[in-house]
């Protein structure tokens, strides 16, 4: 059993829809959660990080982590087809500790 | 600031070759790490370095060794390669461990090897 999971997609949603993805995860020992945005044929750059548990906004994007479900959320408010990209969740121990991501969710917002 | 930088783009080798690939990063950064990423399996990670003249395995070591002489420079090589090793790898450095609790080690990712192994 993977230790983060998440549903490939693909999602298809209309301009301006309120997109919410997921991840889950099994390791209770996780503090630091992120969101990494990778347009194709590209590498990945984080969106987004929080730590520990609750919620950060920035713009049109929120995260949210829950800690006691082992569950983190990513909602896109007003999504854009710029948007469109594959969305990976991404969390680990410590500041400095490696990186466990999710398979990655694809995104496509249609105009 | 060019950021992470990866050579070659894009490359295919039969199977018994071997190759190197190279990563730079101009940001002075203490942390470097090489990934391969495959559909079904999303990220994994394969070797890092915590500073220069240090490796470490990651997740997926087998196949593949590493170094790290010089700072700005992580090498991930090849020695016989396999269809299995077919993927694309990613190549990440972060500043390293500062500030207190909290604080976030940010990865900075280049742009990709895509690699078929025939």
């Amino acid at each position: 059993q993977k230790e983060v999971e998440q549903d490939p997609g693909p999602l298809s949603v209309p301009e301006g829809a309120i997109v919410s993805l997921n991840c889950t995860y099994s390791n209770s020992a996780f503090q630091y959660f992120m969101w990494y945005r990778q347009y194709s044929r590209k590498g990945p750059e984080l969106l987004m990080y929080t730590y520990s548990s609750g919620n950060k906004e920035d713009g049109r994007f929120t995260a949210q982590v829950d800690k006691s479900s082992k569950y983190i959320s990513l909602f896109i408010r007003d999504s854009q087809p710029s948007d469109s990209a594959t969305y990976l969740c991404a969390m680990s121990r410590t500041s400095g500790s490696r990186l466990t991501f999710g398979e990655g969710t694809q995104l496509t917002v249609n105009p | 600031n060019a950021g992470v930088t990866q050579t070659p783009k894009f490359r295919v080798l039969k199977t018994g070759q071997s190759m190197t690939l190279l990563c730079a990063q101009d940001m002075n950064h203490e942390y470097m790490y090489w990934y391969r990423q495959d559909p079904g399996m999303g990220l994994r990670l394969i070797h890092y370095s915590v500073g220069e003249g240090t490796t470490a395995k990651g997740e997926v070591p087998d196949g593949y060794n590493v170094s790290r002489l010089k700072k700005q420079n992580f090498l991930l090589g090849l020695e016989s390669a396999a269809p299995s090793q077919t993927s694309v790898y990613f190549c990440a450095s972060s500043p390293g461990l500062a500030g207190g609790q909290g604080h976030y080690n940010e990865q900075f990712f280049g742009p990709g090897t895509r690699l078929t192994v025939l």
